[in-house]
């Protein structure tokens, strides 16, 4: 099984809201990703996390906070977000690095 | 010179015809590579990974990897209407951080029936 299921599917909100997207996966993989994608643009990394700890922060603003619940979950929680932030949202998860990357369906962000 | 080109296409082909995919890159400490299809308003599904130069089959679809000449390839052969999507290749360092993948912009194909 080589899934990775993310929550909502669809999502609109205010810039004023808090929400959270989630990632789950079972293949018992170690790394987690979250990937933001505009449209006709490749996927951008946001942050990876691996065994649980944080390893990578592309700079990404602080209205998106990522969390590593357990080796299983992954959340990205967004306050306050723009409508340039307006994107399809994507988690990824892999053995560790230097593994291929496993993609979830997404979740497609509206800010209004 | 960006680190990976794809030609964004769009591609269009008749069904039945043997597509070709193509990316280069510029930097050799790029070991692992990665084909993924994308379709509309979906999550990418990994189709083909590769560590070596050579060739590698999987059903309809067989990668190619040519490290001296910095060159990848995906070749679909019997292409079918469902093939419509974009195709992403992704690559990845051997040393460094190795859990960032670097995208090419995708190529656009269309498959007619």
């Amino acid at each position: 099984d080589t899934e990775v299921t993310q929550t909502p599917k669809h999502l609109v909100m205010g810039m004023t809201n808090k929400k959270s997207l989630k990632c789950e996966q079972h293949m018992g993989h170690r790394a987690m990703y979250w990937y933001k994608q505009k449209a006709k643009k490749p996927p951008e990394l946001m942050f990876v996390y691996s065994y649980e700890k944080l390893s990578i922060n592309e700079s990404v603003p602080s209205r998106f906070s990522p969390e590593c619940p357990n080796s299983s979950l992954l959340n990205l929680h967004l306050h306050a977000l723009q409508p340039e932030d307006s994107a399809l949202y994507l988690c990824a998860s892999s053995l560790s690095g230097r593994y291929e990357q496993f993609f979830g369906p997404g979740t497609r962000l509206t800010v209004l | 010179q960006k680190e990976v080109e794809q030609d964004p296409g769009p591609l269009s082909v008749p069904e039945g015809a043997i597509v070709s995919l193509n990316c280069t890159y510029s930097n050799s400490a790029f070991q692992y590579f990665m084909w993924y299809r994308q379709y509309s308003r979906k999550g990418p599904e990994l189709l083909m990974y590769t560590y070596s130069s050579g060739n590698k089959e999987d059903g309809r679809f067989t990668a190619q990897v040519d490290k001296s000449s910095k060159y990848i390839s995906l070749f679909i052969r019997d292409s079918q209407p469902s093939d419509s999507a974009t195709y992403l290749c992704a690559m990845e360092n051997s040393g460094g951080s190795n859990y960032k993948l670097t995208f090419g912009k995708g190529t656009l194909l269309t498959v007619n029936p």
